[in-house]
């Protein structure tokens, strides 16, 4: 059964560094997520991508924070300076249908980041 | 502000009940209504999704409802088992938006 996965599953930085988390969506998905969730919290929206490019970003997704399609099987969200705040297990997401068809969406594993 | 409220402390029961849990959103229109299950460490998994002119889906042992006038969904595991312990997220998509916006979760934990 297709999966999305992620790389790596546990990403430590120092504080100020730029990370990239990798995804590979699921091969004929056509919309791309990214959402974090803070130990012991809940999992919160980031931003969605479709058709190489943003079609929805929250309030946490500021200027540190940028998405990427570099090729046709990646997604890539980069944190260029990293906070301590950072820290939070980040989720990429895909789905078939977006906005029009509200269709389930398929997680990934997810990549740990710790922020030291 | 929107709030998304599911209950906070842990639903223990017994193998082979029913289990329900609740979802209640506050300053909301949602076009439509996910549950989603979540183990430690691991990402949400898909369980049903139920549209706002739905009133009840099911999927197996799963059933969903969906009343809009009361702002809740009510999630039910029939003929309980160890293997259905976990946290069950509800989420809520609206119809001008792509992001899931997701409750914080219901622990749930069924004994043999």
């Amino acid at each position: 059964e297709p999966e999305v996965t992620q790389t790596p599953s546990h990403q430590v930085t120092q504080m100020g560094q730029e990370v990239i988390l990798r995804c590979v969506p699921i091969s004929n998905h056509l919309y791309f997520y990214w959402y974090r969730q803070i130990l012991g919290q809940k999992v919160e929206f980031l931003v969605s991508f479709y058709n190489n490019e943003i079609s929805e970003k929250s309030e946490i997704f500021d200027d540190q924070f940028s998405v990427e399609r570099p090729d046709g099987s990646n997604f890539t969200l980069k944190i260029r300076s990293t906070k301590l705040e950072d820290s939070a297990m980040y989720f990429c997401a895909s789905s078939v249908l977006g906005l029009a068809g509200h269709s389930e969406q398929f997680f990934g594993p997810g990549t740990r980041l710790t922020v030291l | 502000s929107q709030k998304i409220e599911q209950n906070s402390e842990a639903l223990n029961i017994q193998e082979g009940k029913t289990a329900t849990l609740t979802c209640n959103y506050t300053n909301y229109s949602p076009a439509y209504l996910q549950w989603y299950r979540q183990d430690p460490g691991r990402g949400p998994v898909f369980l049903l999704l139920i549209r706002e002119n739905e009133k009840e889906k099911r999927k197996e042992r799963l059933k969903v409802t969906f009343d809009t006038t009361l702002k809740q969904s009510l999630f039910h595991i029939t003929a309980s088992q160890p293997a259905d312990s976990a946290t069950y997220l509800c989420a809520l998509g609206a119809n001008s938006g792509y992001a899931l916006n997701f409750g914080k979760g219901t622990s749930l934990l069924v004994t043999p």
